[in-house]
């Protein structure tokens, strides 16, 4: 069984800060790791992807991942949030053989201006 | 290349009714989810179709049901309508080549049951 975690609902930063969204998940072998994002009114959005090798995955719009196995963590970054980043924001995770992947629950990133 | 195309975008029924949502996939894809996304539960998975046969299904009750044509269009149906079927739902398709893990969703169909 394979699960994840985001235990923020929000995270609210400030335009120019750097930003964090956080996922751990849990699954049985080697993850596969994603992280979508939701502008209202939109289908999800992938932003980048981790399978194997080096542990910071480089995405879509500036944004990266690091892949943390001994903290089963694959928080999402940006170095300097814009506003229009404001969006609802997922990580999945698959395991090996399965293409259904788990979707954490969502945390919703509020950028002020 | 044309993204994945749900229709109808939005619609509001009654409870009892039934509802067909149709969802078309990139060209080329042959596998198609859909998902149910609510406030409270974010992202449910109800099935997954590949060349028209149904190879995964999540837990939701027979009410749901959903098939895929030849061209790997697919549909869904909710039967008698129930208040928390209200939702958004989001069809999805991949690839079946190498790196067949990335979704590609619609904008989706949003159910509004009164």
């Amino acid at each position: 069984a394979q699960s994840v975690a985001q235990p923020e609902d929000q995270v609210n930063v400030a335009e120019g800060n750097p930003l964090t969204v956080k996922c751990t998940y849990s699954v049985s072998g080697n993850p596969y790791l994603f992280w979508y994002v939701q502008y209202p009114n939109r289908g999800l959005q992938f932003l980048l992807k981790y399978i194997t090798g080096d542990n910071l995955v480089k995405g879509s719009y500036g944004f990266e991942a690091e892949f943390n196995k001994s903290q089963t963590s694959f928080h999402l970054k940006k170095p300097s949030a814009l506003v229009s980043d404001s969006a609802l924001y997922f990580c999945a995770c698959l395991s090996g053989g399965s293409y259904i992947p788990t979707f954490g629950r969502g945390t919703s990133l509020i950028v002020h201006p | 290349k044309a993204g994945v195309t749900q229709t109808p975008r939005y619609l509001i029924k009654t409870r009892g009714q039934q509802v067909t949502l149709s969802c078309s996939p990139i060209s080329g894809h042959r596998s198609v989810s859909w998902y149910q996304q609510t406030p409270g539960q974010g992202l449910q998975f109800l099935f997954e179709y590949f060349s028209e046969t149904q190879r995964n299904k999540g837990n939701f009750p027979g009410r749901f049901s959903g098939r895929q044509f030849s061209n790997s269009r697919s549909e869904m149906n909710v039967s008698t309508l129930e208040l928390g079927d209200s939702a958004l739902y989001l069809c999805a398709s991949r690839t079946t080549d190498s790196g067949a893990n990335v979704l590609t969703f619609g904008a989706g169909s949003r159910l509004t049951v009164l």
